[in-house]
């Protein structure tokens, strides 16, 4: 089946830090990967995506490769700010799936 | 903004009553989803919509119905609320053809 195992959290970082996430994952099919964040009271936020192996996704300042030979898909930033504490979902789309298969989501929190 | 919007933010209701939950797009898309997120769950589908009046059941749908008569309104109904449906729900949307989900702000319920 289909399942994501996402880095148990709370993580807490001072601020220029660097930051990894470890997501793995099983899949059955070729999945599409996806990182997704949620600020306070607010819903989810695609942060970035790979839909194939080797393919890195990246925005903000953040960046994920898919990692077939290793089933992960890690989360990565050089340097966080403030701004970036929240919670962050690892989720997996699997070939013919109706459906997005969530981590159970990490949260984040900066200190200055 | 993506044109989703969920209604009501936040809802108080006694356990046994039945309550109704509302998204409502303007974007046109044809996939429509209702989800459930919980500590140390992620989110989870309940269920989702793939056209006007069609509709199937997702992981977590026991206790939970759905309705879609027009394409922008997918609604979500708890026949008898229980306690353990107490959680946050999102809605979602997809295009057809692509593996982008935009979410909802989210509804915040609580059954006592």
């Amino acid at each position: 089946g289909n399942s994501v195992t996402q880095m148990e959290g709370p993580v807490t970082l001072s601020e220029e830090a660097f930051l990894t996430i470890n997501c793995t994952y099983t899949a059955t099919g070729y999945p599409s990967l996806f990182w997704y964040v949620q600020y306070p009271g607010e819903g989810l936020q695609l942060l970035l995506k790979a839909t194939k192996a080797d393919d890195k996704g990246s925005n903000k300042g953040f960046e994920a490769t898919y990692r077939k030979e290793t089933t992960s898909f890690h989360l990565e930033k050089g340097s966080v700010q403030v701004s970036d504490s929240a919670v962050y979902f690892c989720a997996l789309s699997d070939t013919g799936a109706n459906n997005l298969f969530f981590g159970t989501g990490t949260r984040l929190t900066v200190i200055p | 903004d993506a044109g989703i919007t969920q209604s009501p933010r936040h809802k108080v209701t006694e356990t046994g009553t039945p309550v109704t939950l509302r998204c409502h797009q303007t974007e046109n898309h044809r996939y429509m989803y209702w989800y459930r997120q919980d500590p140390g769950h992620g989110l989870r589908l309940i269920h989702y919509s793939y056209g006007v009046k069609d509709t199937d059941k997702g992981e977590v749908s026991d206790g939970y119905s759905v309705s879609r008569s027009k394409t922008e309104d997918f609604l979500l109904t708890l026949e008898s609320a229980t306690s353990s449906q107490t959680s946050v729900y999102f809605c979602a949307i997809r295009k057809i053809d692509s593996d982008g989900y935009t979410f909802g702000s989210g509804t915040r319920l609580t059954v006592v």
